[in-house]
C-alpha cells in the first residue's frame, strides 16, 4: 500500500524550531518529487515547500523562505522539513504529499500535481 | 504568490452539476497545464480529482472533470451524489517554480 505518514509536530513557543519527518512505503520513493502543504486552521491550504526526486531542486513560498528548509534521505524513504524562528502564523497541519511529473518539470520541485497524501501532523506555535 | 480565486460555496441539489472556477493569472493558470483539483473531507487526507487540467486519476469517478480558458480553470460534478459534499481546491504551477492553491469552495449538497 502506497503511504506517507508525518511526524515530528508539536507545540511550541515563538521563536523556536521543530522538524517533521514523512516516511514514505509502498512505492519507489527516489523515483519521486516531494512537497509539504499545510492546512491553515479554519482556512485553506498553502503550498509550502517542495523537492525534486534528487534533492537537487528545491522550492519554497515567500512566507517560509530563509525560515524552513526541505530535505529528503533516499536511502531511508523519508522527507524533511526543518522548521525555524515560528511564527502564530505557522499554525498548521503539516502535510507530505508525492508529486507527480513528466518530462522537464521532474526537474523541478513542483512538478504537476500531488497524488499522495499523508494524514498530516500538527504544529502548534503559541506563547 | 497571491491564493488563486475560487468562490466560496457553491451548492446543487442531489442529481444536478455544479461548477467551480479557480481564477489565476497568466504566471499560473494561464500559463501552465498544470492545474490540479483537492477534495478534502473534515478529517480526511486530501485526495487528488484531476490533474493537469482534465485527467482523471484511476479510481475518481468521470462525474468530476475539469477544463480551462485563459487564467480561469473550472471543475464541474455531474450527478451531484450526497458524498459530494466537501471543500475542493484548485492548484497550479507558477512562473516562480513555486505551487499555489486556490482560497477553497465549500461545495453543499441541498
Amino acid at each position: 500500500e502506497v503511504q506517507l505518514v508525518e511526524s515530528g509536530g508539536g507545540v511550541v513557543r515563538p521563536g523556536e524550531s521543530l522538524r517533521l519527518s514523512c516516511a514514505a512505503s509502498g512505492f519507489t520513493f527516489d523515483d519521486y518529487g516531494m512537497t509539504w502543504v499545510r492546512q491553515l486552521p479554519g482556512k485553506g491550504l498553502e503550498w509550502v515547500s517542495g523537492i525534486n526526486w534528487n534533492g537537487g531542486s528545491t522550492g519554497y513560498a515567500d512566507s517560509v523562505k530563509g525560515r524552513f528548509t526541505i530535505s529528503r534521505d533516499n536511502g531511508k524513504n523519508s522527507l524533511f522539513l526543518q522548521l525555524n524562528s515560528l511564527r502564530a502564523e505557522d499554525t498548521a497541519l503539516y502535510h507530505c504529499a508525492r508529486v507527480t511529473c513528466s518530462g522537464g518539470n521532474c526537474y523541478t520541485p513542483v512538478g504537476e500535481s500531488f497524488d499522495i497524501w499523508g494524514q498530516g501532523t500538527m504544529v502548534t506555535v503559541s506563547s | 504568490q497571491s491564493a488563486l480565486t475560487q468562490p466560496a460555496s457553491v451548492s446543487g441539489s442531489p442529481g444536478q452539476s455544479i461548477t467551480i472556477s479557480c481564477t489565476g493569472t497568466s504566471s499560473d493558470v494561464g500559463g501552465y497545464n498544470y492545474v490540479s483539483w483537492y477534495q478534502l473531507h473534515p478529517g480526511k487526507a486530501p485526495k487528488l480529482m484531476i490533474y493537469k487540467v482534465s485527467n482523471r486519476p484511476s479510481g475518481v469517478s468521470n462525474r468530476f472533470s475539469g477544463s480551462k480558458s485563459g487564467n480561469t480553470a473550472s471543475l464541474t460534478i455531474s450527478g451531484l451524489q450526497a458524498e459530494d459534499e466537501a471543500d475542493y481546491y484548485c492548484s497550479s504551477y507558477t512562473s516562480a517554480i513555486t505551487g499555489v492553491f486556490g482560497t477553497g469552495t465549500k461545495v453543499t449538497v441541498l
